[in-house]
Formats: structure tokens, sequence, C-alpha cells
């Protein structure tokens, strides 16, 4: 079974509008990590913003924000005010702190900003 | 320079040809990773170091060959490739050694085109 589901393969936000990427989660642990990571066309991969499955506030990077409601698995990332920028792949991924040498990625949500 | 870097960031080669991907990261960090990205799949880890040592190898062909001589370089030797083997190979750290949630910082990637 996939451990991380990013269901849209793509989405379109206007410029200055917020926007939202799904990404559920399958884990056993009780203490794990989700991180955001945006890939631009260079290939890079950006560390976005980060969540503890113990951390009880949402955490939030700038416009970043993450919506974290664990009874239901799913660490959605919000982009407030979007930017051309920020058209990009963007990736869900979680660490299992029994597995902690894994990074197990989605497949991806590609954003396109546009004017 | 700051962050991870790899070298060269394209190549392209033939089937008998040997080369290799170099890695360095200027974090001060104990963990490295190389991960294998290839179209519409996610990304897959291929080769875990902590404190130089391997910790993990998730049954990777041996036409790869891992090391990592310190803590700030890793290399990926490559040799007799398929054309398969096409992707973008990113390298990534992380701080206190394998373990632990913490976040991996990436490097932007070799492009790699097997002919």
């Amino acid at each position: 079974a996939q451990k991380i589901t990013q269901t849209q393969p793509g989405m379109f936000v206007q410029e200055k509008e917020a926007v939202t990427l799904d990404c559920t989660y399958d884990t056993s642990d009780q203490s794990y990590g989700l991180f955001w990571y945006k890939q631009p066309s260079s290939g890079e991969m950006i560390f976005l913003i980060y969540q503890g499955s113990y951390d009880e506030q949402n955490a939030t990077e700038g416009r970043y924000s993450l919506n974290f409601q664990k009874a239901r698995k799913s660490a959605n990332l919000v982009i407030s005010a979007s930017q051309l920028g920020d058209s990009a792949m963007y990736f869900c991924a979680m660490r299992e702190v029994y597995n902690t040498d894994k990074l197990i990625f989605g497949t991806g949500t590609r954003l396109q900003v546009f004017p | 320079e700051t962050g991870v870097t790899q070298t060269p960031r394209h190549l392209v080669m033939g089937m008998t040809n040997k080369k290799s991907l170099k890695c360095e990261q200027h974090l001060g960090h104990n963990a490295m990773y190389w991960y294998k990205q290839s179209a519409k799949k996610p990304l897959e880890l291929m080769f875990v170091y902590s404190l130089e040592e391997r910790v993990e190898n998730n049954s990777v062909p041996s036409r790869f060959s891992p090391e990592c001589p310190n803590s700030s370089h890793l290399f990926l030797h490559l040799h007799t490739l398929q054309p398969e083997d096409s992707a973008l190979y990113l390298c990534a750290s992380s701080p206190g050694g394998a373990g632990g949630l913490e976040t991996q910082y990436f490097g932007p990637g070799t492009r790699l085109l097997v002919l």
C-alpha cells in the first residue's frame, strides 16, 4: 500500500490566491515526521515545512502552512498569496521513527500559478 | 559555498562508459543519501551513509557503487549502465546521523542520460 498519497497530479491557481495541496499518509507508528518539498524545473528539491506527529500546532513558515489532521492522516500544504515563482512540483514526504533512514515520497502535485 | 552541491549537473554517457557523480555538503551534517528520480515515479532511496558508514542499500544493482570518503563528500560511481538508468540523481544530507526525524536537504541533482 502506498504510504504517501497525493491525489492531485496538477493544480492551477491565480496569482495572489491561496491554494491547498492534498497529502494523506499511512503509518502505524506513533512518532513520525511529515515534510513538504518544492521542486522547480531546475531539479533541486527545496525543503518547505515540517510537521512532527506530536506537534500540537500546525506548522507555518512564511506563506506556507501545514493543515495537519492526525485522525484523518492528512497533511495538506496551504500556500497563501500565490506567486508566479511558486509554479513547481510539490512533494509530500514522511519519515517514521523506526524507519528513519527512509524519506518516503508521494508522486507529487504540479502547481501552475497564472497571472 | 553553502548547502549541498552536486557535479556534474548534466551527464550523457554510453552503456560502456564509467563515470562518477559527486556530492558535497557544506552543512556539517553526518548523514548523506543518494536518491533516484525517474519520470512519473516517486523518489527512490538508493543509499544511505551515516558517519561515513553505509547503513542502507535498497537493492540497488551493482552497476551503481557509492563511496563516502568523509562526512562531507559522497560519490556515486557508474559503470555499464542501462538506458533505464536515465534519471535525475539527487544527493541529500541530514544533521545528526541517520536516526531521528530530521530534515533532509537536497542538492540540485545530476540529470543523467544513458545512450
